[in-house]
């Protein structure tokens, strides 16, 4: 089945302690992204990655780390994780051809840091 | 920098009706619009698409319509039902070296019984 996984489902830490959020798709998709939910503000992009070893900084960077070794796998890194990254996080992909192509989201990651 | 405008921020619609949402965005070189249905709990899903050179898409109850003159594009849902409540979000998005997509902030559609 083609799908994106995303792990944990659920995460809660303590401020300052690294944590990693996997994403991994199956459908060969050159181009992913990671985007966080807060209420009232919709979806906002942290990074995307056009394929392999390329990755840009969306509309809210900072505090995340991304990289992109591998085309199925995008992981997202929280090296010292504050309060205010409390969110709902997806991750997405899509094949960008032609005009564009929708994004395939992943089932999300509640994080909650305290 | 590029913006995404969507409206209203809730909808309560009777059901059979209609429901209408609209989007604005900034920059005209956008050249692909999306809406994605999220249901509560779940992840976003696409449910209909448009691209720079189509004026009108419909399938089935859903229709969406563009104008890029005036650089806003609409969600048309006819014959509203339950299973329509959710919510709904629009997309720009530019696919050119720098591909970057941005969201409406999300329109709450609530069908009344």
């Amino acid at each position: 089945e083609a799908q994106v996984t995303q792990n944990p489902r659920y995460l809660i830490t303590v401020t300052g302690k690294k944590l990693t959020v996997t994403c991994s798709q199956n459908m060969n998709h050159e181009y992913m992204s990671w985007y966080r939910q807060d209420p009232g503000l919709g979806l906002r992009q942290i990074y995307y990655s056009m394929n392999v070893e390329v990755t840009d900084k969306g509309d809210v960077p900072e505090g995340y780390k991304v990289s992109r070794k591998e085309k199925r796998n995008f992981p997202l890194i929280l090296e010292s994780p504050s309060p205010n990254q409390t969110s709902l996080y997806f991750c997405a992909s899509s094949s960008h051809e032609g005009l564009g192509s929708p994004l395939h989201f992943g089932n999300g990651t509640r994080l909650t840091v305290t | 920098g590029e913006n995404v405008e969507q409206h209203p921020s809730t909808l309560s619609v009777q059901e059979g009706d209609s429901a209408v949402i609209k989007c604005t965005y900034s920059d005209s070189a956008s050249n692909y619009f999306p809406w994605y249905k999220q249901e509560l709990g779940k992840r976003p899903q696409l449910i209909i698409d448009i691209r720079s050179n189509v004026g009108e898409k419909k399938d089935q109850r859903i229709a969406v319509t563009l104008n890029k003159t005036a650089k806003h594009f609409s969600l048309h849902i006819t014959e509203t039902q339950p299973e329509d409540s959710a919510v709904y979000f629009c997309a720009a998005t530019l696919y050119s070296s720098a591909s970057k997509i941005i969201f409406g902030s999300g329109t709450r559609l609530s069908i009344r019984p």
